[in-house]
């Protein structure tokens, strides 16, 4: 799996659009982008995963740079219930041996 | 999204005791089921993985004989921690593999040993 970079924290302000990023410089072609996020004492919650198109569901958009180096998961309207720690992970079976979670990003939203 | 549980949410369990804990697809068939355990402020990590009628895959490092792992049907896993000691103490999450091949969690177990 990509290891992946991602700052510690971030803090965005009610209502406004959160942009988070991750580096993920040794990605290989056949490796997807997953994004995750999970609340205080819950487990994970799927958000998002592309390969190399940008990608939009109801939840969030995410960006993916044109070398695949790197990539933007982009809450629209962020809410107070969007704090929570999100990850960003590479993975070539889809997931299918098994998440490598790094520290991921905590993302506080402000009121 | 898939809809994935677990139960019970919270044990407090003597050591030296046994605890099954169970994890449920609801909305999709889970051939292949991952068990992972979190300890406070840390990432979690892969326990082992599981599938449908088959020996659990254990990560290194992972006891087998402690952690036993179930998977009887293609919506249900079990873990049993067996002879639980202080240091089991933990959050342990399931998760599902669905269709295209995205995993969908559990909301998890927390588990405190005496």
């Amino acid at each position: 799996d990509a290891k992946t970079t991602q700052p510690p924290s971030m803090d965005c302000a009610e209502g406004r659009a959160a942009n988070l990023p991750c580096n993920h410089s040794t990605i290989s072609g056949n490796e997807y982008v997953y994004w995750y996020r999970q609340i205080h004492s819950q487990g994970p919650q799927y958000i998002i995963h592309g390969l190399k198109n940008n990608e939009t569901n109801e939840m969030a958009s995410l960006i993916i740079t044109e070398d695949r180096k790197s990539s933007t998961l982009i809450l629209p309207h962020a809410t107070l219930r969007d704090t929570a720690v999100y990850y960003c992970i590479g993975d070539s079976g889809g997931g299918a041996d098994g998440l490598t979670f790094g520290k991921g990003t905590h993302l506080i939203i402000q009121p | 999204g898939a809809v994935v549980s677990q139960h019970p949410s919270r044990v407090i369990c003597k050591s030296g005791t046994s605890v099954k804990i169970e994890c449920r697809s609801l909305d999709f068939q889970a051939t292949t089921m991952f068990w992972y355990r979190q300890f406070p402020k840390k990432s979690l990590m892969l326990m082992a993985t599981s599938n449908e009628g088959s020996k659990a895959t254990y990560e290194q490092g992972v006891e087998k004989d402690k952690f036993l792992i179930n998977h009887a049907s293609l919506t249900l896993s079990t873990l049993t921690v067996t002879s639980a000691h202080p240091e089991d103490s933990s959050f342990y999450i399931c998760s599902g593999l669905g269709d295209g091949e995205t995993q969908y969690f559990g909301p998890g177990t927390r588990l405190l040993v005496l």
